[in-house]
């Protein structure tokens, strides 16, 4: 099946700071790719859709200045918190979907981010 | 986006069928149902989907009546590995995920 990578798995950071999240599309081609955040023991909140070579959309409530996505790709999406707080500390997950087929998205690994 | 309805959580034990229903009564005419599956610290992993009527595949059957505005996710004969939060969502596009439900299968 289709594979979807993300990197880093784990990342530790201070306050203040960036963080650059890398998704990949390892098989196939990602017209759409979507950026998702989970918190401890809830359910996955969609942050954005990013669509290649196009600016991402973003949810409700999702400052875009903060968390800055680019899709420059069909293979890679990168998703970067810029100065990077505590409370933004949770599980970042990718999903890529491709433009053709079943309307199936393929989750990555998600990304554990921890601001100190 | 369309609205699902699942039950919290379920208890199971090994080898038996584990049957989670999802109501989804504004589902859209373009809309699928999807159903994921979800270990703590990973990604959802796609379990199966369907747009109507029966759907199996090797680790699921997926039944949906006529007017499709509820689902159920059969799990045939689960294993204690089969302990994790499952989510049913119905979305063209994007996919907006509710509390899912958290199965947990005892010895």
């Amino acid at each position: 099946g289709a594979v979807v990578s993300q990197h880093p798995s784990r990342v530790i950071c201070k306050s203040g700071t960036s963080v650059k999240i890398e998704c990949r599309s390892l098989d196939f081609q990602a017209t759409t790719m979507f950026w998702y955040r989970q918190f401890p023991k809830q359910s996955l909140m969609l942050m954005a859709t990013s669509n290649e070579g196009s600016k991402a959309t973003y949810e409700q409530g999702v400052e875009k200045d903060k968390f800055l996505i680019n899709h420059a790709s069909l293979t890679l999406s990168t998703l970067t918190v810029t100065s990077a707080h505590p409370e933004d500390s949770s599980f970042y997950i990718c999903s890529a979907k491709t433009s053709g087929g079943a309307n199936e998205q393929f989750f990555g690994p998600g990304t554990r981010l921890t601001v100190l | 986006l369309a609205k699902t309805t699942q039950p919290i959580s379920m208890d199971s034990y090994e080898g038996q069928e584990v049957n989670i229903t999802c109501s989804h009564n504004n589902i859209a005419t373009n809309d699928y149902i999807t159903w994921y599956q979800q270990f703590p610290s990973q990604g959802p992993r796609f379990i199966i989907q369907g747009y109507k009527t029966k759907v199996t595949n090797e680790v699921a059957s997926l039944f949906i009546p006529a007017d499709r505005k509820s689902s159920t996710l059969s799990l045939p004969r689960v294993s204690l590995s089969d302990t994790a939060v499952y989510y049913c969502l119905v979305d063209d596009y994007k996919l907006s995920f509710g509390a899912g439900t958290t199965v947990t299968v005892r010895a």
